[in-house]
C-alpha cells in the first residue's frame, strides 16, 4: 500500500463546532506532517510527527491540536476556527530522515469555516 | 530559515516544446530537492527529486538539475504533452521542506 489515505475529503463547519480530520499510511513511514494549503499558494508546513512525537509546531494557533495515537495515524483537531481558516488541509509521511526522505501527500480534506 | 523562490510563476508552451522552471535558495545547508505536480483539486504528487551530492537526474521527458554553488536548480521538461499542465512547486529541505510559490504550466495543443 503506497498511499496515504484521509477523511473527510470535504468538511463545513462553523465557528464554534468541534471537528477532526484524520490521516492513515501503511507504508512504514514514522513521520507524519500536516499542511495547510490556499488556493493558488504552496503547501504551509503546520506540524511534523516523528516516531509519533511532536518534533516541529510551526506557531500554529491552538485552536488547531495535532494528535498522533499510533505509526500508522495522524489527527487534527479543529475548534473554534477562523473562516480565514478554510483551506486544503494536507497530510503526508515520509521515513524521518533529516528531511532527504521523499514525503507522499493524501489527498486532503477540504475545510470551509462558516 | 530556508527561502525558496522559483520563476516563472507562469509559464505557457506548445505541445512537443520543452518547458524550464528554475529555482534559487538561500540555505547552503539544504541536500534534498523535490519537484512536485499538483493537477487541479488533486494532492502535490512527487515527480522527481535530487540530493546535493548529484549534479543531474534523468527520468525520461523529465529531468533536474542542482548547481550547489550558485544555490539553484531546475526543472526540465520536454516534448511536453496536454496532461503535463498543471502546477509545479519545488522545494528545498534541511530539516523541512520548503516550497517554492509554485509554477502553472499550460501546455497548448
Amino acid at each position: 500500500d503506497t498511499e496515504v489515505t484521509q477523511t473527510p475529503k470535504h468538511l463545513v463547519m462553523g465557528m464554534t463546532n468541534k471537528k477532526s480530520l484524520k490521516c492513515e499510511q501503511h507504508m512504514g513511514h514514522r513521520a507524519m506532517y500536516w499542511y495547510k494549503q490556499k488556493a493558488k499558494k504552496p503547501p504551509e508546513l503546520m506540524f511534523v510527527y516523528s516516531y509519533e512525537k511532536l518534533s516541529i509546531n510551526e506557531s500554529v494557533p491552538s485552536r488547531f491540536s495535532p494528535e498522533c495515537p499510533n505509526s500508522s495515524l495522524l489527527n487534527l483537531h479543529l475548534h473554534a476556527l477562523q473562516p480565514e481558516d478554510s483551506a486544503l488541509y494536507l497530510c503526508a509521511s515520509s521515513q524521518p530522515q533529516r528531511g532527504l526522505e521523499t514525503q507522499y501527500f493524501g489527498p486532503g480534506t477540504r475545510l470551509l469555516v462558516l | 530559515g530556508e527561502n525558496v523562490e522559483q520563476h516563472p510563476s507562469t509559464l505557457s508552451v506548445q505541445e512537443g516544446d520543452s518547458a524550464v522552471i528554475k529555482c534559487t535558495y538561500s540555505d547552503s545547508a539544504s541536500n534534498y530537492f523535490p519537484w512536485y505536480k499538483q493537477e487541479l483539486g488533486k494532492r502535490p504528487q512527487l515527480i522527481i527529486d535530487i540530493r546535493s551530492n548529484v549534479g543531474e537526474k534523468k527520468d525520461q521527458r523529465i529531468a533536474v538539475t542542482l548547481n550547489k554553488t550558485a544555490k539553484h536548480f531546475s526543472l526540465h521538461i520536454t516534448e511536453t504533452q496536454p496532461e503535463d499542465s498543471a502546477v509545479y512547486f519545488c522545494a528545498a529541505s534541511i530539516n523541512k521542506l520548503v516550497f517554492g510559490a509554485g509554477t502553472i504550466l499550460r501546455v497548448k495543443s
